[in-house]
């Protein structure tokens, strides 16, 4: 089936900081792939979608210059959080759409300190 | 505008006992609708899926969800529950008519005692 490798699973990082989560379609081609944050027992909230050699499309609220997303190739998407500050912790989880369905990476525990 | 609503914040049963999980939705089009579980810390594991056809989706683990138009619900069940199916519970849709975005409920925890 359809896999969507996400990495860091974790990471921790200093105020101020710039961090890049990267998710890759293993063995399908995502020309879009989308990106969530959840908060501690909270929903899913879409941030953006990601669309392969072109902008994303931010949803409304979400600081395009503070989360930088880039789609460079059909099997990478990256989000970059850039200048981290505390209220950016957070779990942040991507998805691709393959044969009907969507695939979700196993997610990103981001801690700013 | 797509929107799912799962009323539950929390359900209860005991292990061996049947369980179900309530979502319903809202779409202007014809909708694509998912469940997903999640487990502490880790991302989202898809169960099954309603695209087209017949209103009964059986999925991963035992559970399945019956496709219901008039009373636009896709409600997930399992006949037996396990202890092991503990966990957070995702409904989901897509409105065909309006992207390809996938609009999540809140999320249903569900505990299941021995």
């Amino acid at each position: 089936g359809a896999v969507v490798s996400q990495h860091p699973s974790w990471v921790i990082c200093k105020s101020g900081t710039s961090v890049k989560i990267e998710c890759r379609s293993l063995d399908f081609q995502a020309t879009t792939m989308f990106w969530y944050r959840q908060f501690p027992k909270q929903s899913l909230m879409l941030m953006a979608t990601s669309n392969e050699g072109s902008k994303a499309t931010y949803e409304q609220g979400v600081e395009k210059d503070k989360f930088l997303i880039n789609h460079a190739s059909l099997t990478l998407s990256t989000l970059t959080v850039t200048s981290a500050h505390p209220e950016d912790s957070s779990f942040y989880i991507c998805g691709g759409e393959a044969n009907y369905g969507y695939t979700f990476g196993s997610g990103t525990r981001l801690t700013v300190v | 505008a797509q929107s799912v609503a799962q009323p539950e914040d929390q359900v209860n049963v005991a292990e061996g006992n049947p369980l179900t999980v309530k979502c319903t939705y809202s779409v202007s089009g014809n909708p694509y609708l998912f469940w997903y579980v999640q487990y502490p810390n880790r991302g989202l594991q898809f169960l099954l899926k309603y695209i087209t056809g017949d209103n009964l989706v059986k999925g991963s683990y035992g559970f399945e969800a019956e496709f219901n138009k008039s009373q636009t619900s896709f409600h997930l069940k399992k006949p037996s529950a396990l202890v092991s199916d503990s966990a957070l519970y995702f409904c989901a849709v897509r409105d065909m008519g309006a992207g390809n975005m996938l609009t999540f409920g809140g999320g249903t925890r569900l505990m299941v005692k021995p």
